[in-house]
């Protein structure tokens, strides 16, 4: 079945490390986007990609960075400058051919600081 | 930062009781509205994309207005039942690019 597969599903992570979050969809989108909820907040963009080799920050991508080298993946680093990590992270892609086409989501990883 | 806000924060209902939420976006600049359902432990699940003032758009029991003039977008369920338990998510969009300004959403919870 087509669908976007996001690993690990929880993820723990020490003070003052490098983690990375892998997003693989096999739906053949163009475009793919990270984004985070905290308790009591919407969806939050941290960054999208449009096209391969080519992606835009989004309202939140202080302390983050991503990579687009194939079409299929989009893994999102949580790098140690993001000073509050814990969070649920949810990635999803869209088919940008037509104008008006839903996203379609992972299941989350779900990121602790130990 | 778009300001798009949902109503009430949540809803607790009967089974059987007919019930409804709002989006407001703002007006400027829309491109289109959509609509998910996320369901615990779940992935969010697309329900409408609305593009045109005055779309209308039902999905079962579930169906969707949007004013675009007034920044507004209302969802309805019908007869509700447990299963229709979830938070309901609106999101815009503003141009070309494709990227979506989720609201905070509404948590509906359906009891017998």
């Amino acid at each position: 079945d087509g669908g976007i597969t996001q690993s690990p599903k929880y993820l723990f992570r020490k003070e003052g490390q490098n983690v990375t979050l892998s997003c693989e969809q096999n739906l053949n989108h163009d475009a793919m986007y990270w984004y985070r909820q905290d308790p009591g907040q919407g969806l939050r963009l941290i960054y999208y990609s449009q096209i391969v080799n080519d992606f835009q920050k989004g309202d939140i991508a202080e302390g983050y960075s991503v990579s687009r080298e194939k079409k299929e993946s989009f893994p999102l680093t949580v790098t140690s400058a993001q000073k509050n990590p814990t969070a649920f992270y949810l990635c999803a892609s869209t088919e940008t051919g037509g104008a008006y086409q839903p996203q379609h989501f992972g299941d989350g990883t779900r990121l602790s600081i130990l | 930062i778009l300001n798009v806000e949902q109503s009430p924060q949540s809803l607790h209902v009967q089974e059987g009781d007919s019930t409804n939420f709002t989006c407001s976006f703002p007006s400027s600049n829309f491109y289109a509205l959509h609509w998910y359902r996320w369901e615990t432990a779940k992935s969010p699940e697309a329900l409408f994309v609305m593009t045109l003032n005055g779309d209308e758009k039902k999905k079962g029991r579930i169906s969707a207005t949007l004013n675009t003039k007034e920044g507004y977008s209302y969802l309805y369920i019908k007869g509700s039942q447990p299963e229709d338990s979830a938070t309901y998510l609106c999101a815009l969009r503003t141009g070309t690019a494709s990227k979506l300004t989720f609201g905070t959403g509404t948590r509906l919870q359906v009891t017998l």
